[in-house]
């Protein structure tokens, strides 16, 4: 059973600028997750989708970060504009729905270093 | 809101020790809370779930013990082997898998 995937592996931007992350989560997974792990900390979750509504974006700074699953598959998470603070790493995460225990899977995660 | 801390920030053991991390988290009403080990540079591998209404589950040399009246829980690793250095996290969850809220984890390193 393959993975979750995310791409990049790693991104260095310029403040300002905009940046898009993708995950794709385990075939049959219809919950996903997006979270920011900032160095020396524990992921915090920005986003949750149950296949393509979502579930909580409480912690997701919206002015500047958006996040989509349009067909309940795959992901993608936007910054725009990107500020120095944003530098972490951005895991994605998926789990089966109902009946399971939500027992969470993480991809590699994407680097991303503000300049 | 939920808080999940944990206990120590960072542990060195020689090889062979058996040893205790702590999780601790405010809120007892959880769903479930997971545990997972995180290498540098790497993503997130699960380690081992606890239902709330389950007292403990084991793999391999890994055993986790939940406590949720008092809010806490440990994960015990026995014969420890420099391979289990890592960072450790824990993790509780509500019900739907939603408030999903880490700990800030362990730095444990074994030596050999």
């Amino acid at each position: 059973e393959a993975g979750v995937a995310q791409s990049p592996r790693y991104k260095i931007i310029e403040k300002r600028q905009s940046v898009a992350f993708w995950c794709n989560p385990i075939s049959g997974h219809a919950t996903l997750y997006w979270y920011q792990q900032i160095l020396g900390q524990g992921p915090k979750l920005l986003i949750q989708f149950q296949n393509n509504g979502v579930v909580d974006d409480s912690q997701l700074p919206k002015d500047r970060f958006s996040a989509e699953r349009l067909k309940g598959v795959d992901s993608t998470l936007k910054i725009q504009p990107a500020k120095l603070e944003d530098s972490a790493v951005y895991l994605c995460a998926s789990s089966l729905l109902a009946g399971s225990s939500y027992e969470q899977y993480f991809g590699p995660g994407t680097r991303l270093t503000v300049t | 809101k939920q808080e999940v801390t944990q206990i120590p920030a960072a542990l060195s053991v020689p090889e062979g020790e058996n040893l205790v991390l702590n999780c601790s988290f405010t809120d007892s009403a959880i769903y479930n809370l997971q545990w997972f080990r995180q290498d540098p540079g790497k993503g997130l591998t699960s380690l081992l779930l606890i239902q709330s209404s389950q007292r403990e589950q084991t793999s391999g040399r890994l055993n986790a013990s939940l406590d949720k009246s008092s809010g806490r829980s440990t994960l015990y690793i026995a014969a420890s082997q420099p391979g289990d250095s890592a960072t450790y996290l824990c993790a509780v969850g509500g019900p739907y898998g939603q408030n999903f809220v880490f700990g800030p984890g362990t730095r444990l390193s074994v030596l050999p």
